[in-house]
């Protein structure tokens, strides 16, 4: 039972560059979650999905993208990356919409030069 | 104000002492409450959920929560330096679980 599966690991984007953080759970999870952890300011929502084929904007949403594919993926995109969104990102998924356990990834930590 | 704080600084214990914790939130709709810890590079991991006023005792962790006062705190008993970690207070309600900045626990042998 993998749980919550982020790919990849590790990247480093030149600014303007673009790529795609993908996420997978295998729990039947209806709602996911993605994150940005920075220091000092604790996790932060990005974009969540309540259930397949819904999205929603979090907090900080300026600058990404979301595509909930089927229930067990939600990937979040990057247009055109920017120093700022240097940080941690991470995936997680609930079987409710904030009110149950969510589960965590294991995180992309990301960095933009 | 932000919607889930976490004011302390971080938190130095000695070993076998109680650790405290504690965060407070704006919505007062809000219905469920967890305690996450997150160890220096990895992922946050549920350690306790409370949904009633009250106190929820887990092992060594206990949760007590007031809805009146709008707070949630957690007792760490009998620490042991494997507690040393950032633990994450998060409040769920309105569709959606936000979360503090955290606090740090240094367990000191």
């Amino acid at each position: 039972n993998a749980g919550v599966t982020q790919t990849p690991k590790f990247q480093v984007l030149k600014t303007g560059q673009s790529m795609t953080l993908q996420c997978a759970q295998d729990m039947n999870h209806n709602s996911m979650y993605w994150y940005r952890q920075d220091p000092g300011m604790g996790l932060r929502l990005i974009y969540y999905s309540a259930s397949e084929g819904t999205t929603d904007k979090g907090e900080v949403p300026n600058g990404y993208n979301v595509s909930r594919l089927n229930k067990r993926e939600f990937s979040l995109r990057l247009e055109s990356a920017a120093p700022s969104q240097t940080s941690v990102y991470f995936c997680a998924s609930s079987s409710g919409l904030g009110n149950t356990e969510a589960f965590f990834g294991q995180g992309t930590r990301l960095t933009v030069v | 104000q932000k919607e889930v704080e976490q004011n302390s600084g971080p938190l130095s214990v000695p070993e076998g002492a109680i650790a405290s914790l504690n965060c407070t939130y704006s919505d007062r709709g809000s219905q469920s409450f967890f305690w996450y810890r997150q160890y220096s590079g990895k992922s946050p991991e549920l350690i306790m959920f409370i949904y009633s006023n009250g106190d929820k005792e887990d092992g060594r962790f206990t949760a007590q929560l007031n809805k009146a006062s709008q707070y949630v705190s957690l007792l760490i008993r009998d620490s042991q330096p494997s507690d040393s970690a950032t633990y994450l207070c998060a409040v769920g309600g309105n569709n959606r679980l936000a979360f503090g900045k955290g606090n740090q626990v240094v367990v000191i042998p």
